[in-house]
C-alpha cells in the first residue's frame, strides 16, 4: 500500500501567515509524529499521537504550533503567525509499534 | 536529561575503508537504539534497531552500556552508502534522535 504522503510539499508564505500542513499516515497505524528539521540540524520532536490518548505536546515550541489528528488518520499541523525561524522541513512519520516508524517526504516550509 | 550525541556532521571515507559512525546517549533506564538512514532524495528510513541484532547492508551496531555508545560500523564501504545517518533513542514511545551524521564515500 502507499506510504505516508504529506501535502504541500513546498510552501512559501508571508512572515505573519498561517500555515496548514497535512499528513496523510499509513492505514492502521496507531501512533503519528511530528518533527522539524532545520537547514543542518537534527529531526526535533514536535508532537505525538497515539491512538485516542491524549497527545504528547511537549515538543511544541510555542503556542503558535498546534496539531490535531482524526481518530487514527489524518494530522494537520498549524503554526500561526509565522516566523522566519519556522522555516524548515516538517516530518510527519506513522507507527505500528514503538519500535519502527515510516515516514513521510516532508513538507519543506519557507517564511519570508 | 535524555540525549542522543553524533559528534561528527560529517565522515569522509574511501570506498573499501572501514566506517564507525559515532553515537552516544544519555539515558538512565535501559536503552532502545536505532539508526536511520536518509539517501539522497529519499525519505528517512530505519535502517536497524539494537533489539533485532541484526546486520543490514552489511552495518552493525552494537550497544555499550558502559560507555553509553551505540556506533554504527561497516567493515568495507561501499559508494552507495554515502547518505545522512541519524542515531536516534527510544524515551517513553517517541524517539528522539541525534543531529545526524553526513557520511561521504570517496571513490
Amino acid at each position: 500500500g502507499a506510504g505516508v504522503s504529506q501535502s504541500p510539499s513546498n510552501k512559501v508564505t508571508e512572515k505573519g501567515k498561517d500555515v496548514e500542513l497535512r499528513c496523510d499516515p499509513i492505514s492502521g497505524h496507531t501512533a503519528l509524529y511530528w518533527y522539524r528539521q532545520r537547514l543542518g540540524q537534527g529531526l526535533e520532536f514536535l508532537i505525538y499521537f497515539q491512538g485516542n490518548s491524549a497527545p504528547d505536546k511537549s515538543g511544541l515550541p510555542s503556542d503558535r504550533f498546534s496539531a490535531e489528528r482524526t481518530g487514527e488518520s489524518v494530522s494537520t499541523l498549524t503554526i500561526q503567525r509565522t516566523q522566519q525561524e519556522d522555516s524548515a522541513v516538517y516530518l510527519c512519520a506513522s507507527s505500528p509499534t514503538r519500535y519502527e516508524q515510516y515516514f513521510g517526504p516532508g513538507t519543506r516550509l519557507t517564511v519570508t | 536529561a535524555q540525549r542522543v550525541t553524533q559528534p561528527e556532521k560529517l565522515l569522509s571515507v574511501f570506498k573499501g575503508a572501514p566506517v564507525e559512525l559515532k553515537c552516544n546517549y544519555s539515558y538512565s533506564g535501559s536503552p532502545e537504539l536505532f539508526w536511520y538512514v536518509q539517501y539522497s532524495r529519499q525519505r528517512l528510513q530505519l535502517l536497524l534497531r539494537h533489539i533485532s541484532r541484526e546486520s543490514i547492508k552489511g552495518f552493525t551496531a552494537d550497544l555499550n552500556k558502559g560507555e553509553t555508545s551505540f556506533h554504527l560500523k561497516k567493515p568495507f564501504a561501499q559508494e552507495e552508502d554515502s547518505a545522512m545517518y541519524y542515531c536516534a533513542l527510544l524515551v517513553d514511545d517517541k524517539i528522539i534522535f541525534g543531529k545526524g551524521t553526513r557520511l561521504h564515500i570517496l571513490p
